[in-house]
């Protein structure tokens, strides 16, 4: 069955650095485009960024645009979320989303979520 | 970058009666339209794609209409299990995958 398994949050300085983590089983990782989202506490689901299913096209929210980074290896059917000077509003849950099809447009499992908080 | 909107923020309904949740974008989105279904502490679930594909599993009871800028998703008779947090997501404009901010169903 489809899983996507979640890695790498926890607490992080304003200013700092982290890296979150995706492992995909159940499908070919390879052949589908991949989203990240977040949900800050008590509100609602923000896109952050996604990535086709061979990497060469990738889209960014503007509020992590220059700061984010999504990449993927598909040998390690890996999905990852390079976070850099991070700010105390990028606190939030964060999950990561299959889509459908190569390029659907809309997600059909997601992670469980992780945690990410961005405080001094 | 299209906007979503989504009305009511709460909707209160007893169980086995019918709800309706609306969904506009701020320009056509054709039918590029998701529905998601979060409940508390769950990661959401794709309900419907193509504004009115049940996605595989969903029930019946639910059911999506529209096109162009405006969007509804209907549950025919509320179940103990139906209330959660809706989100309407288009794909039309690939740059951003934008959401609506929420419908909340709660009991009445």
């Amino acid at each position: 069955q489809v899983q996507l398994k979640q890695s790498g949050g926890g607490v992080v300085q304003p200013g700092k650095s982290l890296r979150l983590s995706c492992a995909a089983s159940g499908f070919i990782f390879s052949s589908h485009g991949m989203l990240w989202v977040r949900q800050a506490p008590g509100k609602g689901l923000e896109w952050v960024a996604f990535i086709s299913f061979d990497g060469s096209e990738k889209y960014y929210a503007d509020s992590v645009k220059g700061r984010f980074t999504i990449s993927r290896d598909n040998s390690k059917k890996t999905l990852y979320l390079q976070m850099n000077s991070l700010r105390v509003e990028d606190t939030a849950v964060y999950y990561c989303a299959k889509d459908e099809t190569d390029s659907s447009g809309f997600f059909d499992y997601w992670g469980q979520g992780t945690l990410v908080t961005v405080s001094s | 970058e299209i906007v979503m909107t989504q009305s009511p923020a709460t909707l209160s309904v007893s169980p086995g009666e019918r709800a309706t949740l609306s969904c506009r974008a701020s320009q056509t989105v054709t039918n590029s339209l998701a529905w998601y279904q979060q409940k508390p502490g769950q990661a959401p679930r794709l309900l419907m794609y193509g504004a009115s594909t049940r996605a595989t599993g969903i029930p019946a009871r639910f059911s999506g209409s529209g096109s162009g800028t405006e969007f509804t998703l209907t549950i025919s008779s509320l179940q103990s299990e139906d209330f959660a947090l809706y989100y309407c997501q288009q794909y039309y404009d690939w740059r951003f995958f934008t959401f609506g901010p929420g419908t909340k169903v709660d009991i009445k």
